[in-house]
């Protein structure tokens, strides 16, 4: 079976670094998504990954190894407003998106 | 460019029921994807159309269905409604017909199945 794993819950301070770990076992792999999701809200497109490496975009930063079936997403600086879930999705062969249950993100002062 | 949009935002209804959801994508979107999003079970893939033809359907029974209009607004419906369908239903629409590109998604409509 089609699965993507990710950590429940995190606690991180602000202004400091969070990672955010993400496995996958996938039928294939046309890429790897991160969104951001505050609670109450729809989600948000953060990053796509597709080769291996690392895409840094501002205070975010997304790391694929396909390898090893894993992607982090990396939050420098974080802020309050940085509290929210983090989802991870994987588009498999058939170009459907898996996705994670989500991490969700706690920031404190 | 206004955002994907969906109707109604929130809705009640009792086992047995049947419901209806709309969403209407982004101008020139023409893929829609449907999810149901529960607590500790993240997004669940239900379907994906893409000019009016279901291209990919994930493992949800046959009381859940969905179609495409011409002009892309997209409806699903949940016949026979159980308590465990209540979830946040959530359509998300894209530009490609690849798949691969950015899903922006719409505010979702809450069903509460009671």
């Amino acid at each position: 079976g089609q699965n993507i794993d990710q950590p429940t819950e995190m606690t991180a301070t602000e202004g400091a670094i969070v990672q955010i770990n993400c496995t996958y076992q996938t039928s294939g792999f046309n890429g790897l998504f991160w969104y951001q999701q505050h609670a109450g809200e729809a989600p948000t497109f953060l990053s796509y990954n597709v080769l291996d490496g690392l895409e840094e975009k501002g205070r975010f930063s997304s790391f694929l190894s396909r390898s090893k079936g894993y992607s982090y997403l990396l939050l420098k600086e974080l802020q309050m407003k940085d509290s929210a879930s983090y989802l991870c999705a994987v588009m498999d062969s058939n170009y459907q998106l898996i996705w994670g249950a989500g991490t969700k993100l706690i920031i404190k002062p | 460019k206004a955002g994907v949009t969906q109707t109604p935002r929130y809705l009640i209804k009792t086992r047995g029921q049947q419901v209806t959801l709309s969403c209407s994508p982004i101008s020139g979107h023409r893929s829609v994807s449907w999810y149901q999003q529960t607590p500790g079970q993240g997004l669940q893939f239900l379907f994906e159309y893409f000019s009016e033809t279901q291209r990919n359907k994930g493992n949800f029974p046959g009381r859940f269905s969905g179609r495409q209009f011409s002009n892309s607004r997209s409806e699903m419906n949940v016949s026979t409604l159980e308590l465990g369908d209540s979830a946040l239903y959530l359509c998300a629409s894209s530009s490609t017909g690849t798949g691969i590109s950015e899903q922006f998604f719409g505010p979702g409509t809450r069903l509460t199945v009671l």
